[in-house]
Protein backbone atom coordinates (compact mmCIF):
# COMPACT_ATOMS: atom_id res chain seq x y z
CA UNK A 1 0.00 0.00 0.00
CA UNK A 2 1.65 3.32 -1.11
CA UNK A 3 -0.93 5.53 0.48
CA UNK A 4 -0.19 7.97 3.11
CA UNK A 5 0.63 6.25 6.42
CA UNK A 6 0.21 7.24 10.30
CA UNK A 7 1.66 6.01 13.46
CA UNK A 8 0.65 5.14 15.91
CA UNK A 9 -3.56 4.37 15.56
CA UNK A 10 -4.39 5.10 18.22
CA UNK A 11 -2.34 6.99 21.93
CA UNK A 12 -4.23 7.40 25.04
CA UNK A 13 -2.01 9.59 27.46
CA UNK A 14 -2.23 11.23 30.84
CA UNK A 15 -2.97 15.02 31.10
CA UNK A 16 0.55 16.56 31.28
CA UNK A 17 2.42 14.18 29.02
CA UNK A 18 4.13 14.30 26.17
CA UNK A 19 3.21 12.50 22.67
CA UNK A 20 4.58 12.17 18.70
CA UNK A 21 2.83 11.15 15.97
CA UNK A 22 4.24 10.23 12.59
CA UNK A 23 3.12 10.78 9.09
CA UNK A 24 4.60 9.07 6.13
CA UNK A 25 3.53 10.88 2.98
CA UNK A 26 2.96 9.24 -0.35
CA UNK A 27 6.22 8.94 -1.55
CA UNK A 28 7.44 11.97 -3.79
CA UNK A 29 4.80 13.69 -2.23
CA UNK A 30 6.13 17.24 -2.04
CA UNK A 31 3.31 18.65 0.23
CA UNK A 32 2.41 17.66 3.76
CA UNK A 33 -0.63 18.53 5.88
CA UNK A 34 -1.50 18.12 9.69
CA UNK A 35 -4.95 18.81 10.27
CA UNK A 36 -7.24 17.82 13.33
CA UNK A 37 -10.34 16.75 13.67
CA UNK A 38 -13.11 16.46 16.20
CA UNK A 39 -16.46 14.34 16.82
CA UNK A 40 -19.17 16.27 14.39
CA UNK A 41 -16.69 18.45 13.13
CA UNK A 42 -14.51 19.11 9.68
CA UNK A 43 -11.05 18.63 10.00
CA UNK A 44 -9.10 21.94 10.99
CA UNK A 45 -6.20 22.61 9.60
CA UNK A 46 -3.39 22.71 11.70
CA UNK A 47 0.52 23.28 9.63
CA UNK A 48 1.64 22.42 6.64
CA UNK A 49 4.68 21.92 4.58
CA UNK A 50 6.34 22.30 0.85
CA UNK A 51 9.36 19.89 1.19
CA UNK A 52 11.27 20.44 4.43
CA UNK A 53 9.86 23.88 5.03
CA UNK A 54 6.86 24.47 7.59
CA UNK A 55 5.31 27.62 5.51
CA UNK A 56 2.26 27.95 7.01
CA UNK A 57 0.78 27.19 11.17
CA UNK A 58 -3.03 28.00 12.52
CA UNK A 59 -3.08 30.03 15.24
CA UNK A 60 -5.00 27.54 16.52
CA UNK A 61 -1.41 25.98 17.22
CA UNK A 62 -0.56 26.67 20.14
CA UNK A 63 3.35 26.53 21.72
CA UNK A 64 2.82 23.11 23.12
CA UNK A 65 2.53 21.90 19.33
CA UNK A 66 5.36 21.30 17.14
CA UNK A 67 5.95 19.78 13.80
CA UNK A 68 8.84 19.08 11.67
CA UNK A 69 9.27 17.54 8.34
CA UNK A 70 13.73 17.18 8.36
CA UNK A 71 14.32 15.50 5.06
CA UNK A 72 11.18 16.41 3.11
CA UNK A 73 9.62 13.42 3.84
CA UNK A 74 7.97 11.77 6.64
CA UNK A 75 6.91 14.24 9.67
CA UNK A 76 5.93 14.44 12.91
CA UNK A 77 3.98 16.34 15.38
CA UNK A 78 4.85 16.89 18.98
CA UNK A 79 2.15 17.85 21.88
CA UNK A 80 3.68 18.74 25.12
CA UNK A 81 2.36 19.10 28.34
CA UNK A 82 -1.10 17.27 26.88
CA UNK A 83 -4.45 18.74 27.87
CA UNK A 84 -7.75 16.65 27.36
CA UNK A 85 -9.19 19.39 24.95
CA UNK A 86 -6.21 17.96 22.99
CA UNK A 87 -8.40 14.81 22.75
CA UNK A 88 -9.00 14.51 18.74
CA UNK A 89 -8.19 12.95 15.95
CA UNK A 90 -4.98 13.94 13.97
CA UNK A 91 -4.82 13.53 10.39
CA UNK A 92 -1.89 13.75 7.83
CA UNK A 93 -2.43 14.60 4.23
CA UNK A 94 -0.12 14.88 1.30
CA UNK A 95 0.06 15.85 -2.12
CA UNK A 96 2.00 16.13 -5.12
CA UNK A 97 2.77 20.20 -5.19
CA UNK A 98 0.83 22.90 -5.81
CA UNK A 99 -2.20 24.01 -4.00
CA UNK A 100 -4.62 22.65 -6.49
CA UNK A 101 -3.32 18.98 -6.32
CA UNK A 102 -5.58 16.40 -4.52
CA UNK A 103 -4.96 15.63 -0.77
CA UNK A 104 -4.73 12.08 0.24
CA UNK A 105 -5.69 11.47 3.65
CA UNK A 106 -4.15 9.20 6.11
CA UNK A 107 -6.01 7.20 8.39
CA UNK A 108 -4.95 9.32 11.22
CA UNK A 109 -4.02 8.65 15.00
CA UNK A 110 -6.33 9.02 17.79
CA UNK A 111 -5.29 10.70 20.63
CA UNK A 112 -7.19 10.28 23.76
CA UNK A 113 -6.19 12.61 27.10
CA UNK A 114 -7.30 10.90 30.15
CA UNK B 1 -10.77 34.43 8.69
CA UNK B 2 -12.29 32.82 6.29
CA UNK B 3 -14.73 30.31 7.28
CA UNK B 4 -16.72 27.57 5.35
CA UNK B 5 -20.65 26.78 6.05
CA UNK B 6 -22.25 23.60 4.82
CA UNK B 7 -26.22 23.20 5.39
CA UNK B 8 -27.71 20.74 6.35
CA UNK B 9 -25.86 19.32 9.23
CA UNK B 10 -27.53 16.00 8.88
CA UNK B 11 -30.38 14.49 6.42
CA UNK B 12 -31.77 11.39 6.28
CA UNK B 13 -33.21 9.81 3.05
CA UNK B 14 -35.26 6.89 1.87
CA UNK B 15 -33.20 5.16 -1.17
CA UNK B 16 -34.03 6.07 -4.13
CA UNK B 17 -34.56 9.58 -2.83
CA UNK B 18 -32.08 12.46 -4.29
CA UNK B 19 -29.62 13.90 -1.78
CA UNK B 20 -28.71 17.92 -1.88
CA UNK B 21 -25.49 19.46 0.50
CA UNK B 22 -24.88 23.23 0.06
CA UNK B 23 -21.22 24.82 1.09
CA UNK B 24 -20.91 28.08 1.04
CA UNK B 25 -17.48 30.41 1.82
CA UNK B 26 -17.26 34.11 3.29
CA UNK B 27 -14.43 34.91 1.18
CA UNK B 28 -14.02 34.14 -2.45
CA UNK B 29 -12.36 30.78 -3.47
CA UNK B 30 -9.31 29.79 -5.67
CA UNK B 31 -10.65 26.28 -5.69
CA UNK B 32 -13.15 23.85 -3.89
CA UNK B 33 -12.96 20.21 -3.03
CA UNK B 34 -15.71 17.77 -1.75
CA UNK B 35 -14.30 15.02 0.15
CA UNK B 36 -16.46 11.74 2.03
CA UNK B 37 -16.09 10.14 4.98
CA UNK B 38 -17.27 7.30 6.57
CA UNK B 39 -18.32 6.33 10.14
CA UNK B 40 -14.56 5.69 11.44
CA UNK B 41 -13.33 6.77 7.99
CA UNK B 42 -10.85 9.39 6.95
CA UNK B 43 -11.76 11.58 4.17
CA UNK B 44 -11.50 10.88 0.94
CA UNK B 45 -11.28 12.93 -1.99
CA UNK B 46 -14.44 12.90 -4.16
CA UNK B 47 -13.72 16.26 -7.16
CA UNK B 48 -12.28 19.67 -7.12
CA UNK B 49 -13.44 22.61 -8.68
CA UNK B 50 -11.93 25.23 -9.75
CA UNK B 51 -13.45 27.61 -12.47
CA UNK B 52 -16.81 30.04 -11.66
CA UNK B 53 -19.80 28.21 -12.64
CA UNK B 54 -18.23 24.88 -13.15
CA UNK B 55 -20.01 21.92 -13.15
CA UNK B 56 -18.35 18.51 -12.51
CA UNK B 57 -20.60 15.08 -12.48
CA UNK B 58 -19.36 11.90 -11.12
CA UNK B 59 -22.09 8.89 -12.47
CA UNK B 60 -24.85 9.87 -9.56
CA UNK B 61 -23.07 13.15 -7.83
CA UNK B 62 -23.29 16.38 -9.79
CA UNK B 63 -20.29 19.28 -7.96
CA UNK B 64 -21.56 22.43 -8.70
CA UNK B 65 -19.38 25.54 -8.47
CA UNK B 66 -21.16 29.18 -7.84
CA UNK B 67 -20.63 32.01 -10.55
CA UNK B 68 -18.93 33.88 -7.64
CA UNK B 69 -17.13 31.09 -6.62
CA UNK B 70 -18.09 31.59 -3.05
CA UNK B 71 -20.80 28.40 -2.93
CA UNK B 72 -20.89 25.07 -4.28
CA UNK B 73 -22.69 21.99 -4.19
CA UNK B 74 -23.14 18.62 -4.60
CA UNK B 75 -26.32 16.32 -5.62
CA UNK B 76 -26.59 12.91 -5.35
CA UNK B 77 -29.43 11.07 -7.77
CA UNK B 78 -31.00 7.86 -6.26
CA UNK B 79 -29.28 7.34 -3.30
CA UNK B 80 -28.09 4.06 -2.22
CA UNK B 81 -27.07 2.84 1.01
CA UNK B 82 -23.31 2.71 0.26
CA UNK B 83 -23.71 6.72 -0.04
CA UNK B 84 -23.66 7.09 4.24
CA UNK B 85 -20.88 9.41 5.09
CA UNK B 86 -20.22 12.55 5.98
CA UNK B 87 -19.41 14.86 2.88
CA UNK B 88 -17.54 17.63 3.53
CA UNK B 89 -16.22 20.52 1.42
CA UNK B 90 -12.96 22.53 1.80
CA UNK B 91 -12.59 25.79 0.21
CA UNK B 92 -9.00 26.93 -0.83
CA UNK B 93 -7.56 30.63 -0.96
CA UNK B 94 -4.52 31.79 -2.57
CA UNK B 95 -2.88 30.96 1.29
CA UNK B 96 -1.85 27.87 0.83
CA UNK B 97 -4.37 26.19 3.24
CA UNK B 98 -7.87 24.45 2.88
CA UNK B 99 -10.43 25.20 5.12
CA UNK B 100 -13.08 22.53 5.72
CA UNK B 101 -16.98 22.83 6.24
CA UNK B 102 -18.21 20.61 9.09
CA UNK B 103 -20.38 18.79 6.81
CA UNK B 104 -23.75 16.72 5.85
CA UNK B 105 -24.08 13.50 7.71
CA UNK B 106 -26.34 11.68 5.05
CA UNK B 107 -28.01 8.45 6.24
CA UNK B 108 -30.06 6.07 4.16
CA UNK B 109 -32.64 4.17 5.02
CA UNK B 110 -33.23 1.34 3.05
Amino acid sequence: DTGVSQNPRHKITKRGQNVTFRCDPISEHNRLYWYRQTLGQGPEFLTYFQNEAQLEKSRLLSDRFSAERPKGSFSTLEIQRTEQGDSAMYLCASSQDSLTDTQYFGPGTRLTVL
Amino acid sequence: GQQVMQIPQYQHVQEGEDFTTYCNSSTTLSNIQWYKQRPGGHPVFLIQLVKSGEVKKQKRLTFQFGEAKKNSSLHITATQTTDVGTYFCAGDTNAGKSTFGDGTTLTVKP
